[in-house]
């Protein structure tokens, strides 16, 4: 079975406090995707990494992908209230599922 | 807009009731998820359709009964619910079965059994 491990679970911090979520795991994903989601609403798709090593940015958010294609991270710099929410990441695994992480809950506090 | 439409938003319902949570898209995808979110565990994967077929059941108890009547529309019949089904229901799309290019969720529906 795969699985994801995503760390911390929670994490409270200051505005303007960089952060980084981990999401690990002993098996190898085809692709990855991070998603945030905010109280009383689903998930939003944030970004799709393919390629190991590969890495995005998205404003002051940066996703990489490891290059064995079984881990990413999340870096947010100068974190706003406003990113605030439910960091989740999921793998593509070997039978075309979406495996998801158990999620991350940010606070960034103002 | 999420492009994703889930109704209703809230439901609470006896154990004895029969209700339907209702999904729709009109972004042209071919697949279709339920999916349960309860506190602390990630999202459990229930039920897919491709092509109004359903592909996968994920050791999903009798008393709920997904339905697809066609590419746009996807149902969760439930009946004799108990409490510990209470979370929040999520619904899916993505352009093809496999997970590539994303899933597109609804707003969810938050289930409450009493």
């Amino acid at each position: 079975t795969q699985l994801l491990e995503q760390s911390p679970q929670f994490l409270s911090i200051q505005e303007g406090e960089n952060l980084t979520v981990y999401c690990n795991s002993s098996s190898v994903f085809s692709s990855l995707q991070w998603y945030r989601q905010e109280p009383g609403e689903g998930p939003v798709l944030l970004v799709t990494v393919v390629t190991g090593g590969e890495v995005k940015k998205l404003k002051r958010l940066t996703f990489q992908f490891g290059d064995a294609r079984k881990d990413s991270s999340l870096h947010i710099t100068a974190a706003q209230p406003g990113d605030t929410g439910l960091y989740l990441c999921a793998g593509e695994g070997n039978t075309g599922k979406l495996i998801f992480g158990q999620g991350t809950t940010l606070q960034v506090k103002p | 807009e999420t492009g994703v439409t889930q109704t209703p938003r809230h439901l609470v319902m006896g154990m004895t009731n029969k209700k339907s949570l209702k999904c729709e898209q009109h972004l042209g995808h071919n697949a279709m998820y339920w999916y349960k979110q309860s506190a602390k565990k990630p999202l459990e994967l229930m039920f897919v359709y491709s092509l109004e077929e359903r592909v996968e059941n994920n050791s999903v108890p009798s008393r709920f009964s997904p339905e697809c009547p066609n590419s746009s529309h996807l149902f969760l019949h439930l009946h004799t619910l108990q409490p510990e089904d209470s979370a929040l229901y999520l619904c899916a799309s993505s352009a093809r079965q496999l997970g590539n290019g994303g899933y597109t969720f609804g707003s969810g529906t938050r289930l409450t059994v009493v």
